[in-house]
């Protein structure tokens, strides 16, 4: 089975805090993403990358930066946490070429709260 | 503006009886249609795809329709369980890596 892992299911940060959220995939996957989740909302793109270094701006990238230095690994990187940051944080990988078939595969989520 | 609306916000049924979500797009390519489970406070998980030539598909007690002429999906339910119990998301795609996501129908199966 394909697994999305996320580091931390639940934080607290303070404001301004740096804030570093890890997800990690073992289906060697070409694309990963970066969602947030607010109710009324639904799923909202950040960024997503569909190659090593590589990296694109979704629909709502300010006050995020990626990393994908591994192919398994996505990281998103608050640089200085705001409370409108408070959210819920959906990582997701996807086949890329002729894999893909546009399903999308998720972590757990991590709820990230900003005090 | 591609956009993807669901109905109802949310639901509330007793267990066994059957329920129909609905699934209107403006999205422009069609690509294809996914439905997404989200149970609470876990990531979506897909159920169904629908292409373009594709009317109807079954998942077990899932059964999606699409009807691409006037841009509309349904998910029935049949015979609810409580384990039904979850967000359903609809998901179309407008091609490579373009995806617009419904807000949901959060649905309740009582007991």
């Amino acid at each position: 089975d394909v697994k999305v892992t996320q580091s931390s299911r639940y934080l607290v940060k303070r404001t301004g805090e740096k804030v570093f959220l890890e997800c990690v995939q073992d289906m060697d996957h070409e694309n990963m993403f970066w969602y947030r989740q607010d109710p009324g909302l639904g799923l909202r793109l950040i960024y997503f990358s569909y190659d090593v270094k590589m990296k694109e701006k979704g629909d709502i990238p300010e006050g995020y930066s990626v990393s994908r230095e591994k192919k398994e690994r996505f990281s998103l990187i608050l640089e200085s946490a705001s409370t409108n940051q408070t959210s819920m944080y959906l990582c997701a990988s996807g086949g890329g070429g002729t894999a893909n078939t546009g399903e999308l595969f998720f972590g757990e989520g991590s709820r990230l709260t900003v005090l | 503006k591609n956009q993807v609306e669901q109905s109802p916000q949310s639901l509330i049924i007793l267990e066994g009886k059957n329920c129909t979500l609905q699934c209107n797009y403006t999205v422009s390519p069609f690509s294809n249609l996914r439905w997404y489970k989200q149970d609470t406070g876990r990531g979506p998980v897909s159920l169904t795809i629908m292409t373009f030539s594709e009317n109807t598909k079954s998942n077990g007690r899932y059964t999606a329709t699409l009807d691409a002429d006037t841009k509309q999906s349904s998910l029935h339910i049949t015979a609810s369980q409580l384990s039904d119990s979850a967000s359903y998301i609809c998901v179309v795609s407008a091609g490579f890596q373009k995806l617009v996501f419904g807000t949901g129908t959060r649905l309740l199966v009582s007991p």
